[in-house]
C-alpha cells in the first residue's frame, strides 16, 4: 500500500510569485484535504477536494486554489505569493463514502519559503 | 477555533505509560474524537479515534468518559521516539471531513 506522497520537498519563491505544490493519495482514497501549518502553529485547513470538486473550504483567499485529476491526486497553487505564505503545506488522503469514520492520512509536507 | 483543551506540554520517563488528557466538554452526540501526533517538521501522524468506547490499537489507548467531555490517550510504555506534537481534534461534521487542529501537546520522553 503506498502512502501519500507530496513534492517538491522544499521550495523557495519570492513575494508575488506563483507556485504549485503536488499531492499524490493513499491508494484506494478518493478525498484529498490541504493544510497549511506555520510555524509552531497547528494545521490549518485550506481546503477538501472529493470527485474532482472542492468540497469545504477554509479561511483562505481566493488566491489559494486547487484540483483533483481523476487518479485523485491533486494540486493546490498559489498565486501572488507573500511573506505569511511561508509555511508546511500539508496534503491528507481519505476515503469518502458514507458515514464520519473516512480518516486521513497525512503526507510529509512542502516546505515554501517566500522571501 | 479548536473544541478541544489541552496541557502545552508534558514530560514521561521512557518505558513509563504516557497519559496525554484532552477536554472537549462542548462535543456533540455524533463527532468522534481524533488523536493525531506530529514529529518535527514531519506531517501528522494518525494514532487513534473513538466516539464513545474505549479503544486500542498498537499504538496507543483511547479512554473517554461516559459524559464524552474528556479523553485520555494513553502510550503504554513511551519511547524517545514518542517525543512529538500530540493532537487531540473533535471532527466538525457540519463541515464535513475537515480537522480543526488546536496547539495540542508536546510530550517529551526523557531517559
Amino acid at each position: 500500500e503506498t502512502g501519500v506522497t507530496q513534492s517538491p520537498t522544499h521550495l523557495i519563491k519570492t513575494r508575488g510569485q506563483q507556485v504549485t505544490l503536488r499531492c499524490s493519495s493513499q491508494s484506494g482514497h478518493n478525498t484529498v484535504s490541504w493544510y497549511q501549518q506555520a510555524l509552531g502553529q497547528g494545521p490549518q485547513f485550506i481546503f477538501q477536494y472529493y470527485r474532482e470538486e472542492e468540497n469545504g473550504r477554509g479561511n483562505f483567499p481566493p488566491r489559494f486554489s486547487g484540483l483533483q485529476f481523476p487518479n485523485y491526486s491533486s494540486e493546490l497553487n498559489v498565486n501572488a505569493l507573500e511573506l505569511d505564505d511561508s509555511a508546511l503545506y500539508l496534503c491528507a488522503s481519505s476515503f469518502q463514502y458514507r458515514g464520519p469514520t473516512d480518516t486521513q492520512y497525512f503526507g510529509p509536507g512542502t516546505r515554501l519559503t517566500v522571501l | 477555533d479548536a473544541k478541544t483543551t489541552q496541557p502545552p506540554s508534558m514530560d514521561c520517563a521512557e518505558g513509563r505509560a504516557a497519559n496525554l488528557p484532552c477536554n472537549h466538554s462542548t462535543i456533540s452526540g455524533n463527532e468522534y474524537v481524533y488523536w493525531y501526533r506530529q514529529i518535527h517538521s514531519q506531517g501528522p501522524q494518525y494514532i487513534i479515534h473513538g466516539l464513545k468506547n474505549n479503544e486500542t490499537n498498537e499504538m496507543a489507548s483511547l479512554i473517554i468518559t461516559e459524559d464524552r467531555k474528556s479523553s485520555t490517550l494513553i502510550l503504554p510504555h513511551a519511547t524517545l521516539r514518542d517525543t512529538a506534537v500530540y493532537y487531540c481534534i473533535v471532527r466538525d461534521m457540519e463541515y464535513g471531513n475537515k480537522l480543526v487542529f488546536g496547539a495540542g501537546t508536546i510530550l517529551r520522553v526523557k531517559s
